[in-house]
């Protein structure tokens, strides 16, 4: 059974760089039946897709937060993570991370999720 | 982007009782929806997909229809977990979006 689990800085000054990383189990990010997607959650936005990608090379963002977002990986740690630049405090969310099946791209399973909250 | 809503927004039943959650997408999106549970504190959970397609484990007292723009989340016969926000999700077109969602709480 697939698990996820984020990690990362609970607190992010404005204007900085958010880091997250997801660390997967029970399944290998370097297959073909996957995407592997972030998503975040705040009370003012509700659920937001931020982008997605997968291990034969395809990456694709929100547009909204196409400027400031990276989706990168980690094969070897079967780890991916998440860089946002620039925030402010309308970044303020839990932050999820997600495996997105291929055929479909629905979410089928999802980290905690990790508080990460902008402020000064 | 494809603009999801939901409707009620919230609704208040009873353990037993058969409720119905609306989604409605901006424009057609086949049977590209997604419906996920989400409790406080807690990840969404996936519930249907393919809107119609119960995932494995979900109670079948869960049931999802509808294609193009108009689409049905079902429960019937109530039970004490199901109080719980719901949430669809459109997947035909970039970038994904969420509905809003539907809070249901106990009456």
């Amino acid at each position: 059974q697939v698990q996820l689990h984020e990690s990362g800085p609970g607190l992010v000054k404005p204007s900085e760089t958010l880091s997250l990383t997801c660390t997967v189990s029970g399944d290998s990010i370097s297959g073909s039946n996957y995407y592997w997607a972030w998503t975040r959650q705040s009370p003012e936005k509700g659920l937001e897709w931020i982008g997605s990608f997968h291990y034969r090379g395809s990456t694709v963002y929100n547009p909204s937060l196409k400027s400031r977002v990276t989706i990168s990986v980690d094969a070897s740690k079967n780890q991916f993570s998440l860089r946002m630049t620039s925030v402010t405090v309308a970044d303020t969310a839990v932050y999820y991370c997600a495996r997105e099946r291929t055929s479909g791209h629905w979410l089928d399973a999802w980290g905690q999720g990790a508080l990460v909250t902008v402020s000064s | 982007d494809v603009q999801m809503t939901q409707s009620p927004s919230s609704l208040s039943a009873s353990v037993g009782d058969r409720i119905t959650i609306t989604c409605r997408a901006s424009q057609g999106i086949g049977n590209h929806l997604t419906w996920y549970q989400q409790k406080p504190g807690k990840a969404p959970r996936l519930l249907i997909f393919g809107a119609s397609t119960l995932e494995s484990e979900v109670p079948t007292r869960f049931g999802g229809s509808g294609f193009g723009t108009d689409f049905t989340l079902i429960i019937n016969s109530l039970e004490p977990e199901d109080f719980a926000t719901y949430y669809c999700l459109q997947s035909y077109s970039m970038p994904f979006t969420f509905g809003p969602g539907t809070t249901v709480d106990i009456k």
